[in-house]
């Protein structure tokens, strides 16, 4: 049984364009993540949803919207996509905001921008 | 501004060999501390948890140490096998919703 689920894995598209990934999670947690890991391997969080409303939303461009429909799903919209938004996109979850409980991560989207 | 730091970058050892990855950060305050292991093209897998009142957790192989006040963290990994061999990333949570912040990571290859 998939945890944490994005689709989709790979995205190759080009510049100007927008694109979503979408993310799920069957844990019945409260909270949810959107990390990028760029080339050098360096992940770092964007967002942060609880219960459907944004928690975190750290310095990340405009272009960049995430959507929560509900609390199982947390979606990434991309606008006027850039090369430098090539990076693996990993979404993430926990049972809430607290510090007690661990993230589970999905499997990542791999974001190529020609 | 929480700063975590992992050093070396990579790590190669002899299959076998009990082993120490080190973590160290620069806030005290924080809610927990997370191992995680990353395979190459793959997503992250929690190894251990420690909470910020725990001194160490263990997992199988895996025992995971946490300093708050000298602000360090430590994997051990006894035995090391060649399925070990992946990137290993130490976490840390802070502010009023447990931000994770993460190291760059230790790349690790156990040869046979």
């Amino acid at each position: 049984d998939t945890a944490v689920s994005q689709t989709p894995k790979y995205l190759v598209t080009q510049m100007g364009n927008d694109k979503s990934i979408k993310c799920e999670q069957n844990l019945g947690h409260d909270t949810m993540y959107w990390y990028k890991q760029d080339s050098k391997k360096f992940l770092k969080i964007m967002f942060s949803y609880n219960n459907k409303e944004l928690i975190i939303n750290e310095t990340v461009p405009n272009r960049f919207s995430p959507k929560s429909p509900d609390k199982a799903h947390l979606n990434l919209h991309i606008n006027s996509l850039e090369l430098g938004d090539s990076a693996v996109y990993f979404c993430a979850s926990s049972r809430t905001t607290s510090g007690n409980y661990e993230q589970y991560f999905g499997p990542g989207t791999r974001l190529t921008v020609t | 501004k929480q700063e975590v730091t992992q050093i070396p970058a990579a790590l190669s050892v002899p299959e076998g060999e009990n082993l120490v990855l080190n973590c160290s950060f620069t806030d005290s305050a924080i809610y927990n501390l997370q191992w995680f292991r990353q395979d190459p093209g793959k997503g992250l897998t929690s190894l251990l948890l420690i909470q910020s009142s725990q001194r160490e957790q263990t997992s199988g192989r895996l025992n995971a140490s946490l300093d708050k006040s000298s602000g360090r963290s430590t994997l051990y990994i006894a035995a090391s096998q060649p399925g070990d061999s992946a990137t290993y990333l130490c976490a840390v949570a802070t502010g009023a919703n447990s931000k994770l912040t993460f190291g760059k990571g230790i790349t690790l290859s156990v040869r046979p």
